[in-house]
């Protein structure tokens, strides 16, 4: 099976730190997403990535960035981190027969 | 652009009763759609996906869903609910694949009495 991996379950940061969220995928797959998940909203597509080095905006790319400098790890960085941005964030992966998504990490900024 | 609706936020159902989970879509291409399960604390798990085969899509844990272009909607059933089934269900859906970007509707909570 699939795996994805994110490296923190709970994660606490203070207004204006730069956050680095982590994802790994162990099954060399070439997509790989980044989704927040609030109450009421559902998921939103924050970054995306088809290949190494390579990413495109998605819904909500606003305050956020992204690295992927190996085909199995796709980060994201909250640039300076804001109480808006309190949230869970979910990584997924695909090869082509849906998303394996990690089990997410909620991060709460205060 | 697509879109997906699941209208209501919440639904409770007696154990061995019917579910019945609804999503609308809209797409300007002949969508491709989802439906994913979360239970509490974990990510998305991948229910059942219509990639334009058969229009009635069976999944995973008895559950099925029915592809109909001219109401525009792929609603999720199952026929006996269990204990188990309790988690939030999501519909969404792709302009152009199961490996692309997926636009996701708000999430609705089943609860199941006993």
């Amino acid at each position: 099976d699939v795996k994805v991996t994110q490296s923190s379950r709970y994660l606490v940061k203070r207004t204006g730190e730069k956050v680095f969220l982590e994802c790994v995928q162990d099954m060399d797959h070439e997509n790989m997403f980044w989704y927040r998940q609030d109450p009421g909203l559902g998921l939103r597509l924050i970054y995306f990535s088809y290949d190494v080095k390579m990413k495109e905006k998605g819904d909500i790319p606003e305050g956020y960035s992204v690295s992927r400098e190996k085909k199995e790890r796709f980060s994201l960085i909250l640039e300076s981190a804001s109480t808006n941005q309190t949230s869970m964030y979910l990584c997924a992966s695909t090869l082509g027969s849906g998303y394996t998504f990690g089990s997410g990490t909620r991060l709460t900024v205060v | 652009a697509q879109s997906v609706t699941q209208l209501g936020s919440h639904v409770s159902v007696s154990e061995g009763a019917l579910v019945l989970l609804r999503c609308n879509y809209s797409s300007s291409v002949p969508p491709y759609l989802f439906w994913y399960v979360q239970y509490p604390n974990q990510g998305l798990q991948l229910l059942l996906k219509y990639t334009s085969a058969a229009t009635l899509v069976k999944g995973i844990n008895g559950f099925e869903a029915e592809f109909k272009k001219s109401e525009t909607s792929f609603h999720l059933t199952k026929p006996s609910a269990h204990m188990s089934d309790a988690a939030e269900y999501f519909c969404a859906v792709s302009r152009t694949g199961a490996n692309s970007k997926l636009t996701f509707g708000k999430g609705i909570t089943l609860s199941v009495r006993p």
